[in-house]
């Protein structure tokens, strides 16, 4: 069965910190990794990972994936409030033309002023 | 214009009756899922329906009936609704094959339909 496992399950920083999130993976036939946001609805999309070693950016976010050891760290640098939400790591898998994106249970990130 | 659309966005009912959740995409994508998102915010996948034929049936209850009419609608319908059917529902849709060198994300999601069994 595929297992995507996140930590920490929650995290409680001020703002400015530095956060690091991890997420590991075991998949049959992995296509990529992404990171979702989740504040109060659905979640909302971050990054896309499909090669190792190579670090996506977007402002103060960025990620990163190694394939060999088979997880994926998301970075937050300069903390706002606004960060505060649930982190969702997700592996994308297929058989075929079958996709199944299989979730982690997420990191809970508040921010505190 | 949204892109996937789900209606009612609250159901609120008791247990033992039976209900549906109506999903809607524009987006000409080919496949439908549904997931189920608990109270501790795991989202886990239910169905995947690709053009009208169910292709991921994730061990759910029988009791969760999903209906696809044609491509662009994939409906959900709960029998004997249950205290731990509470949860909130995201339909979501994608184009197969995916792109993977897409900035976009591979899922487009709804916005939830919130179930409140009591």
């Amino acid at each position: 069965e595929d297992k995507v496992v996140q930590s920490p399950l929650s995290l409680v920083v001020h703002e400015g910190d530095t956060v690091t999130l991890n997420c590991s993976y075991e998949v049959t036939n992995f296509r990529s990794l992404l990171w979702y946001k989740q504040e109060k609805k659905a979640p909302t999309f971050l990054f896309m990972l499909t090669s190792s070693g190579i670090e996506k950016k977007s402002g103060r976010l960025s990620s990163i994936l190694d394939k060999k050891e088979l997880f994926s760290i998301l970075n937050i640098t300069a903390t706002q409030t606004g960060d505060s939400a649930v982190y969702l790591c997700a592996v994308l898998d297929s058989g075929g033309s079958n996709y199944k994106l299989t979730f982690g249970k997420g990191t809970l990130l508040t921010v505190n002023p | 214009d949204t892109a996937v659309s789900q209606t009612p966005k609250y159901l609120v009912t008791q247990m033992g009756n039976d209900k549906s959740i109506k999903c809607e995409q524009n987006l000409g994508h080919d496949t439908m899922y549904w997931y189920k998102q608990d109270s501790k915010k795991f989202l886990k996948i239910m169905f995947s329906y690709n053009n009208k034929e169910l292709i991921i049936n994730e061990t759910v209850p029988n009791r969760f009936s999903p209906k696809s009419p044609d491509k662009a609608h994939l409906n959900l319908h709960i029998n004997s609704l249950e205290l731990g059917d509470s949860a909130v529902y995201f339909c979501a849709s994608s184009q197969v094959p995916i792109d993977l060198s897409s900035y976009n994300s591979p899922l487009h999601f709804g916005n939830g339909t919130r179930l409140t069994v009591t």
